[in-house]
């Protein structure tokens, strides 16, 4: 199993422009998360999705970000436009849903830097 | 105040010395506790999950501790190497079917010196 991926792995932008993330989540998991970690805040979820459907983005922090989840192998992460203070790690999260497993797997991230 | 608090923020050990970390947590109920580690540039990964019935759990030479009464857990690590050099983090789950709303802490950096 190849793993939850994500790209790109490191993403430099200025202030002002647009920036995509995506995710490729474990193939037969129901679930996806995005997360955002810094150091001040430490692994804040942004937005879950289950069956492609987004049930919880109260994490999201404004109208700049935005999320999608086509179909159950992919999903992105929008910010626009960027700003400095988004400068973080990105992690997206995927699980299949269990009676007896609720472990999430997170892929490597994306760290993005906002000048 | 963050409801799951970690001790100590950071940490330096010798290269085959044991160390302990600490988690204090409020979330009440929970489903299960679990710690994650992290290397650097990597994503989280869990290491060990009790329930709120389990006292302590191992993984190799990782061992989790549970004391459910006084919201207490540890991470004990024996013998420890270079590769344990990583960020580790302690999360609740909440109760219930499909619960995701893990509630994390900020983590404790260890850095394992030769």
């Amino acid at each position: 199993d190849a793993g939850v991926i994500q790209s790109p792995r490191h993403e430099v932008t200025e202030m002002g422009q647009e920036v995509t993330l995506r995710c490729k989540p474990i193939s037969g998991h129901n679930s996806l998360f995005w997360y955002r970690q810094t150091m001040m805040r430490g692994l804040e979820l942004l937005i879950y999705f289950n069956n492609n459907v987004p049930i919880d983005d109260s994490g999201m922090p404004e109208d700049r970000f935005s999320a999608k989840m086509p179909n159950a192998s992919f999903s992105t992460l929008k910010i626009q436009p960027s700003e400095p203070r988004d400068s973080a790690v990105y992690f997206c999260a995927s699980r299949r849903d269990g009676p007896s497993s609720y472990e999430q797997y997170f892929g490597p991230g994306t760290r993005l830097t906002v000048t | 105040k963050n409801q799951v608090e970690q001790s100590p923020q950071s940490l330096i050990i010798l290269e085959g010395k044991n160390c302990t970390l600490q988690c204090n947590y409020t979330v009440s109920p929970f489903s299960n506790l679990r710690w994650y580690k992290q290397d650097t540039g990597r994503g989280p990964v869990s290491l060990t999950i009790m329930t709120f019935s389990e006292n302590t759990k191992s993984n190799g030479r990782y061992t989790a501790t549970l004391d459910a009464d006084t919201k207490q857990s540890s991470l004990h690590i024996t013998a420890s190497q270079l590769s344990d050099s990583a960020s580790y983090i302690c999360v609740v789950n909440p109760p219930g079917a499909g619960s995701y709303q893990l509630t994390f802490g900020k983590g404790t950096k260890l850095s394992v010196i030769p």
